[in-house]
This record gives C-alpha cells, sequence and structure tokens, in this order.
C-alpha cells in the first residue's frame, strides 16, 4: 500500500531563505507526483507536477525533483518570501484513475 | 483562470439527514473526483468518476456515498444518512484527462455533523 510522508511538518524561516522540503512514498511505481499549496481554509493549488520520466519541474521560485527509484522528491523554493507562508502537500499517482494518495504536509511559515 | 467551484461553503445537518454536495468542474474536463479531509489528517480520496461511471473508490465510499454528473456541468456527491465521522472538509477536482494532466481542486465544502 502507498505511504507518502513528509518532512519536516512544520518549518519557519527569515524572508529571503531558500529552504527545501522533503517528500518519500514507500512504491516507485508511480504515474507522476504533484506538488500543492494549501492556504488556511481554502482549496488546494497546484503547484508543479512531475512525470515518473522526469528527474525535476521548474516554476518560477519553485523547483520540484523526482528520484523514482528511491522514493523521495523535493520541493526547492528560492528566495522565500512572506506569501509563500501556506501547507505545502505531496501527491501521488499510482493508478491510471488519477487516484492521488497525499501526505500530512508541511506548515511553512516565512517573517518578513 | 478556469476553476473548480464548490457550493455551499459551509453546510451544517443533523445526523442521520443526507446531503448533497455541488461542484461545478472546470467545463472542457472529463475526469472528476471528490476527495475529504478530516480536520488535522490527511487529504484522502474517496472517488473518481469518467464517463457517467466510477472508475475507482476507495475503502471510505461505502453504500452512503454516491456520485452524480445529472447534467452537463454539475458534478453532486451524495450522503445519504450522515454519521457525526462525516465532518470533514469535501474537496472536488477534475482533470483533463486521467494522465498526465494535473488536477484542479475547488475551495472545498465544510461539513459539519451534529
Amino acid at each position: 500500500k502507498q505511504e507518502v510522508t513528509q518532512i519536516p511538518a512544520a518549518l519557519s524561516v527569515p524572508e529571503g531563505e531558500n529552504l527545501v522540503l522533503n517528500c518519500s512514498f514507500t512504491d516507485s511505481a508511480i504515474y507522476n507526483l504533484q506538488w500543492f499549496r494549501q492556504d488556511p481554509g481554502k482549496g488546494l493549488t497546484s503547484l508543479l507536477l512531475i512525470q515518473s520520466s522526469q528527474r525535476e519541474q521548474t516554476s518560477g521560485r519553485l523547483n520540484a525533483s523526482l528520484d523514482k527509484s528511491s522514493g523521495r522528491s523535493t520541493l526547492y523554493i528560492a528566495a522565500s518570501q512572506p506569501g509563500d507562508s501556506a501547507t505545502y502537500l505531496c501527491a501521488v499517482s499510482s493508478s491510471n484513475t488519477g487516484k492521488l494518495i497525499f501526505g500530512q504536509g508541511t506548515t511553512l511559515q516565512v517573517k518578513p | 483562470e478556469p476553476e473548480v467551484t464548490q457550493t455551499p461553503s459551509h453546510q451544517v445537518t443533523q445526523m442521520g439527514q443526507e446531503v448533497i454536495l455541488r461542484c461545478v468542474p472546470i467545463s472542457n474536463h472529463l475526469y472528476f473526483y471528490w476527495y475529504r479531509q478530516i480536520l488535522g489528517q490527511k487529504v484522502e480520496f474517496l472517488v473518481s468518476f469518467y464517463n457517467n461511471e466510477i472508475s475507482e473508490k476507495s475503502e471510505i465510499f461505502d453504500d452512503q456515498f454516491s456520485v452524480e454528473r445529472p447534467d452537463g456541468s454539475n458534478f453532486t456527491l451524495k450522503i445519504r444518512s450522515t454519521k457525526l465521522e462525516d465532518s470533514a472538509m469535501y474537496f472536488c477536482a477534475s482533470s483533463l484527462q486521467v494522465l498526465p494532466s494535473p488536477l484542479h481542486f475547488g475551495n472545498g465544502t465544510r461539513l459539519t455533523v451534529t
């Protein structure tokens, strides 16, 4: 059974720092991995999607990497800003129905 | 940018009552999903839906749950007889293709069962 774990559970950094969020999954047979952002009381906003054949994806200050064989992904946020404060969720797709298995998230606080 | 719309944003109901949560997916999307998040817990998959039928469901999605696409725009989740443990945030999502498209989520309906 696929399990997704995110470390750390919470992170507080000063504005301007570069940071890395970690995601691990137990079954390397995945179709893709998706990173989401969740603001309090809101839905999930898709940030980056990495296909199983890809190693990384970039969008602006965000870079996500995937090492399928070791069951790991990282989300790198460059030059963090207070507006980046949110919970970041990692999710993997292990079936061709689009079902996602989520981690518990990392809650990020960027202090001005 | 097109978005997934969910109504209502908050629903309070009494145990044993039926509730219908409504979603309008992005118009050209073909795959539809319901997820839920109990307070403080992970987001959990409930069901995926394509071509007017369920393509996968979780063990949570028992006989008390049903989904329907009654017309060309709406996608609904019905809980027949709500229990206290059904209290959660329910998210609808849609995607253009099952793979490799990303899922787009709505803002959720907070269901409180008293």
